[in-house]
């Protein structure tokens, strides 16, 4: 297996514009983690689902935040509009079995709002 | 509130000698905690898991406590190498009155050793 595989990996888009971060986890994991990091709060848990059901989205910091996994080996994570404050880097885990078990991360995707 | 902490100093150790990472965590009695390293530009690496129930856990060159009364973890790496400098990060589950909250990781400590 590939690992997780995150596209793109480097994003700049203009403060309001939509912007979509896709994540491809590992075949056969049943939890995807999104998570988001900045050098002032570090690696922060958004959402992460269970068998593509969300379990927990209460890290989503706002209603411009959305995220979606439409089956077991897609997801999504939106921000509309998107400003500043969200530049960071994105990443997506997945993991097996249990939600504290190891979490394999993908490469993450750099997002600058402009 | 939950917190995790890790010294967000890096630290500076010379080759071939042990470093010894800390993480303490507060108002809270994880069941695992986990051990990741993390590279410029990459996203992080799992290392090590630790049950409640295990006081020391080793791999290679690696070894980590944990001290549920402390409420704290001990990361150490022996005979120390310039390709160990990265910064490690520890994490736990956090669990809210919904269950389970994921994955729930410190600010990392960077590590840089000397040659």
């Amino acid at each position: 297996d590939a690992g997780v595989i995150q596209s793109p990996r480097h994003e700049v888009t203009e403060m309001g514009q939509e912007v979509t971060l896709r994540c491809k986890p590992i075949s056969g994991h049943d939890y995807l983690f999104w998570y988001r990091q900045t050098m002032m709060r570090g690696l922060e848990l958004l959402i992460y689902f269970n068998n593509n059901v969300p379990i927990d989205d209460s890290g989503m910091p706002e209603d411009r935040f959305s995220a979606k996994m439409p089956n077991a080996s897609f997801s999504t994570l939106k921000i509309q509009p998107s400003e500043p404050r969200d530049s960071a880097v994105y990443f997506c885990a997945s993991s097996w079995g249990q939600v504290n078990t190891e979490a394999f991360f993908g490469q993450g995707t750099r997002l600058t709002v402009v | 509130s939950q917190k995790i902490e890790q010294n967000s100093e890096a630290l500076n150790i010379q080759e071939g000698k042990t470093a010894t990472l800390t993480c303490n965590y507060t108002n809270y009695s994880p069941a695992y905690l986990q051990w990741y390293r993390q590279d410029p530009g990459r996203g992080p690496v799992f290392l090590l898991l630790i049950r409640e129930n295990e006081k020391e856990k080793r791999k290679e060159r690696l070894k980590v406590t944990f001290d549920t009364t402390l409420k704290q973890s001990l990361f150490h790496i022996t005979a120390s190498q310039p390709a160990d400098s990265a910064t490690y990060l520890c994490a736990l589950e956090m669990y809210s009155g919904g269950g389970a909250d994921g994955l729930t990781f410190g600010k990392g400590t960077h590590l840089i050793i000397q040659p």
